[in-house]
């Protein structure tokens, strides 16, 4: 069973600060990785995505991808309330039927002002 | 507007009840998924179709019955559900085959009483 594990939490962070989300995968071919947020009560929506080692920056946002160790993480920097959401890490994974993206179940970050 | 919206946002159906899910999306992509999320369980993935064509079913129990007429619509048909599938249902589409990034509707919260 290809899993996709985070830390539940919740990670609570003031204002400003640095926000360390982290992931970790079990399958060693999965060659896509994302990040969603999901506010209460609403659906995910795409943060980044990232598919080589190393790290890619959007703005507030960092992806940081070691494949070698099957570690995914994002952080974000400066955090602001309007970040508390919970964070879904998605690793793509490559079964009979194709290519399929499994989640995982998600951190709940809490950004206090 | 979206670029995926669902229908109906709630639906309280008895386990008797007959009713549908509909999903259309507006950004041209050639795939499309239906997923359920759960209290405290990851996204799971139900179907998916890509170019009209069901690839993937995720033994889902046949009282979910999935159409796809075109590329933009997709249906989920519900019949003789049971209190557990309460949950929100989600809609998502990708261009390209699943792997590439997907994008999700706003989800339907479906009750069964």
């Amino acid at each position: 069973q290809k899993e996709v594990e985070q830390n539940s939490g919740p990670l609570s962070v003031p204002e400003g600060a640095i926000a360390s989300l982290n992931c970790t995968y079990s399958d060693r071919g999965s060659q896509s990785f994302f990040w969603y947020r999901q506010y209460s009560g609403k659906s995910p929506e795409l943060i980044m995505f990232i598919y080589s080692n190393g790290d890619k920056e959007d703005g507030r946002f960092t992806a940081q991808l070691n494949k070698a160790s099957q570690y995914v993480s994002l952080l974000i920097r400066d955090s602001q309330p309007s970040d508390s959401a919970t964070y879904l890490c998605a690793v793509t994974h490559n079964n009979q039927a194709g290519t399929a993206l499994i989640f995982g179940k998600g951190t709940t970050l809490s950004v206090s002002s | 507007e979206t670029g995926v919206t669902q229908t109906p946002r709630h639906l309280v159906m008895g386990m008797t009840n007959k009713k549908s899910l509909k999903c259309e999306q507006h950004l041209g992509h050639n795939a499309m998924y239906w997923y359920k999320q759960s209290a405290k369980k990851p996204l799971e993935l139900m179907f998916v179709y890509s170019l009209e064509e069901r690839v993937e079913n995720n033994s889902v129990p046949s009282r979910f019955s999935p159409e796809c007429p075109n590329s933009s619509h997709l249906f989920l048909h519900l019949h003789t559900l049971q209190p557990e599938d309460s949950a929100l249902y989600l809609c998502a589409s990708s261009q390209g085959g699943y792997g590439n990034t997907i994008y999700f509707g706003e989800g339907s919260w479906l009750t069964v009483v």
